[in-house]
């Protein structure tokens, strides 16, 4: 079955530059999605179509890609985005959609 | 306002059913590819299923393949997941989801 490849966890301090990957075969042919879940709460779509940014997503969120590889960055890490996140996309045949593990950013 | 709205969870036992539900309001709910994720108990996130807009194509996670069926009632703005056969691993928080859009979850719990 397809995976998605994350790091467990990630640490910066307040204003350091946070940068997630995301590996997967399929990557350069499928969209990447990365989600932010904070605890207890339902997940948030923080990038979508590899680069794309929702209109009420900070801009210190992008998004980037690159073979097999997505990477979200959070520019100037805040105490609020303290969360997982999990990137997502699809199998190179398009039926079967995966989640990555989820990583941990601890911002302190 | 765009909302999805879960209901249908609960306690069962191994080898049970139940039918999840997903309202859907505030969007054109029949030109979404609509798909249900769950989170068992401190784990990620798990794709369960997914449908197209006119509910002709489906897909599911293997392990719950001839067990789980997916569909919508357009007319209705809805979606259902009949889950039978139900696993304690069967056991999270089922999210109804169109990718940008997340319901806040139902929890379905398999267990003696």
């Amino acid at each position: 079955s397809y995976e998605l490849t994350q790091p467990p966890s990630v640490s910066v301090s307040p204003g350091q530059t946070a940068r997630i990957t995301c590996s997967g075969d399929a990557l350069p042919k499928k969209y990447a999605y990365w989600y932010q879940q904070k605890s207890g709460q339902a997940p948030v779509q923080v990038i979508y179509e590899d680069t794309k940014r929702p209109s009420e997503i900070p801009e210190r969120f992008s998004g980037s890609s690159s073979g097999t590889m997505a990477t979200l960055t959070i520019s100037g890490a805040q105490v609020e985005d303290e969360a997982d996140y999990y990137c997502y996309s699809t199998d190179s045949s398009g039926s079967q959609s995966v989640f990555g593990a989820g990583t941990k950013v601890t911002v302190l | 306002e765009v909302q999805l709205v879960e209901s249908g969870g609960g306690l069962v036992q191994p080898g049970g059913s139940l039918r999840l539900s997903c309202a859907a309001s505030g969007f054109t709910f029949n030109t979404f590819w609509m798909s249900w994720v769950r989170q068992a108990p401190g784990k990620g996130l798990e794709w369960v299923a997914n449908i197209k807009p006119d509910g002709s194509g489906k897909n599911y996670v293997d392990s719950v393949k001839g067990r789980f069926t997916l569909s919508r009632d357009n007319a209705k703005n809805s979606l259902s997941l009949q889950m039978n056969n139900l696993r304690v691993e069967d056991t999270a928080v089922y999210y109804c989801t169109r990718g940008d859009v997340w319901g806040q979850g139902t929890t379905v719990t398999v267990s003696s």
